[in-house]
């Protein structure tokens, strides 16, 4: 199931530095996108989700859609050692599945 | 979102036995799922469980191995048929959202098998 794929890291960076996230996919007709966060030994919990190009801002999170360039990304501004965890990018494709990339590790070092 | 319950939380089974897992829904959802995650690994989608009617099955993933059961819009169970260490994972249910986030899915927190 190759269809997210993401850099898998280990992504390190100091705490309060801007974290970026990537993730391209294959089915050009999906149209929602998504970027989970899991803990440890958790299952995945929903941080955004994004359905239009451009930007969509939360909080101290950014995600960006490039659907011609079939690439979503995630920016963590303000990085703090709680977000340390892996982050998955998934995709709803054109037949209402959801698709997993392999996950990128964070860790915000204090 | 739906509160989404999964029994057994964690268990260490036998080779060459099967385990069926139970996911609890506390609200009626049309869309169901089953996934797998290997250790260090990402999620895959064995199967959408459909109510009503058989599984539909990913690519890699069979029905006498992981039979699905989906008899209303609330449970359905995910059975591990003749199970080898190579089955050692966390097995995932997880719900698409109802109204406005139906676009989107959450899970329950996973079942945590170990096959010895």
């Amino acid at each position: 199931q190759k269809e997210v794929e993401q850099n898998s890291g280990p992504l390190s960076v100091p705490e309060g530095a801007i974290a970026s996230l990537n993730c391209t996919y294959s089915d050009r007709g999906s149209q929602s996108f998504f970027w989970y966060r899991q803990y440890s030994g958790k299952s995945p919990e929903l941080i955004m989700s994004i359905y239009s190009n451009g930007d969509k801002e939360d909080g101290r999170f950014t995600a960006q859609l490039n659907k011609a360039s079939q690439y979503v990304s995630l920016l963590i501004r303000d990085s703090q050692p709680s977000d340390s965890a892996t982050y998955l990018c998934a995709v709803k494709n054109t037949g209402n599945q959801f698709y997993f990339g392999t996950g990128t590790s964070l860790t915000v070092i204090p | 979102s739906a509160v989404i319950s999964q029994k057994p939380s964690r268990d260490i089974c036998q080779r060459g036995t099967s385990l069926t897992i139970q996911c609890q829904v506390d609200s009626q959802v049309t869309m169901m799922f089953w996934y797998r995650q290997q250790p260090g690994q990402s999620l895959t989608l064995i199967a959408t469980a459909n109510q009503g009617s058989e599984a539909t099955y990913e690519s890699g993933f069979v029905i006498d191995k992981f039979p699905i059961s989906r008899p209303n819009l609330t449970f359905s169970t995910l059975t591990v048929s003749n199970m080898s260490p190579e089955d050692s994972s966390i097995y995932l249910c997880s719900v698409a959202g109802t109204g406005g986030s139906g676009n989107t899915i959450y899970f329950g927190e996973g079942s945590w098998l170990t096959v010895v």
